[in-house]
């Protein structure tokens, strides 16, 4: 069965602290994504990657930045968080043409 | 700018009833759209999706519903079942890397 792993369920940070979220696929896709999801809010875009080491702007990127350097593996960074990022981040994968978009289970992420 | 906009913000429906979830863009560059069901605690999953080329598409009890002319489309869930109570999101393809827009959701709950 095809995955989309994260690697932590929830995660409490604190104010000020770096975080790195993990996200790891194992279906050879070209293009992996990183969403928040807030109530009433849906899916917002926060950064995504179409090749080991290229990255393009969502449309909520500030206080974020992400990191790939494998194929496989796409890191979603807070360089320092705040509690306004208190959310539940998801991570998807597709191939380059946005066929078989498949996401993870999501990390819920507090920051106090 | 939200690309793809997605109405009701909730539906609540009896058992065996008809869910109704409609959503529009303006986009006309968008090729393919899916709808993801997302339950709680899980990532969205992919549930049935529609080229612009076709206007219905059926899966079950499942009908994507697709107006070119006045940048609709719609998903139908006949003999609602409780199990079918979840968050569904539209999406639609953009040209660029295959990236998808989503909808805000709508949360489906379906009383036995």
């Amino acid at each position: 069965d095809v995955k989309v792993t994260q690697s932590s369920r929830y995660l409490v940070k604190r104010t000020g602290e770096k975080v790195f979220l993990e996200c790891v696929q194992d279906m050879d896709h070209e293009n992996m994504f990183w969403y928040r999801q807030d109530p009433g809010l849906g899916l917002r875009l926060i950064y995504f990657s179409y090749d080991v080491k290229m990255k393009e702007k969502g449309d909520i990127p500030e206080g974020y930045s992400v990191s790939r350097e494998k194929k496989e593996r796409f890191s979603l960074i807070l360089e320092s968080a705040s509690t306004n990022q208190t959310s539940m981040y998801l991570c998807a994968s597709s191939l380059l043409q946005g066929f078989g978009y498949t996401f993870g289970s999501g990390t819920r992420l507090t920051v106090v | 700018q939200q690309q793809v906009k997605q109405s009701p913000q909730s539906l609540i429906v009896q058992k065996g009833g008809i869910s109704i979830i409609n959503c529009a863009y303006e986009n006309t560059a968008f090729d393919y759209f899916p709808w993801y069901q997302q339950f709680p605690g899980k990532g969205p999953a992919l549930l049935i999706a529609i080229r612009p080329d076709v206007s219905e598409k059926k899966e079950g009890r499942f009908t994507i519903s697709f107006n070119k002319s006045a940048k609709q489309f719609s998903l139908h869930i006949m003999d609602s079942q409780p199990g079918d109570s979840a968050t569904y999101f539209c999406a639609a393809r953009g040209s660029t890397l295959g990236r998808l827009y989503f909808g805000r959701g709508t949360q489906l709950t379906v009383w036995p």
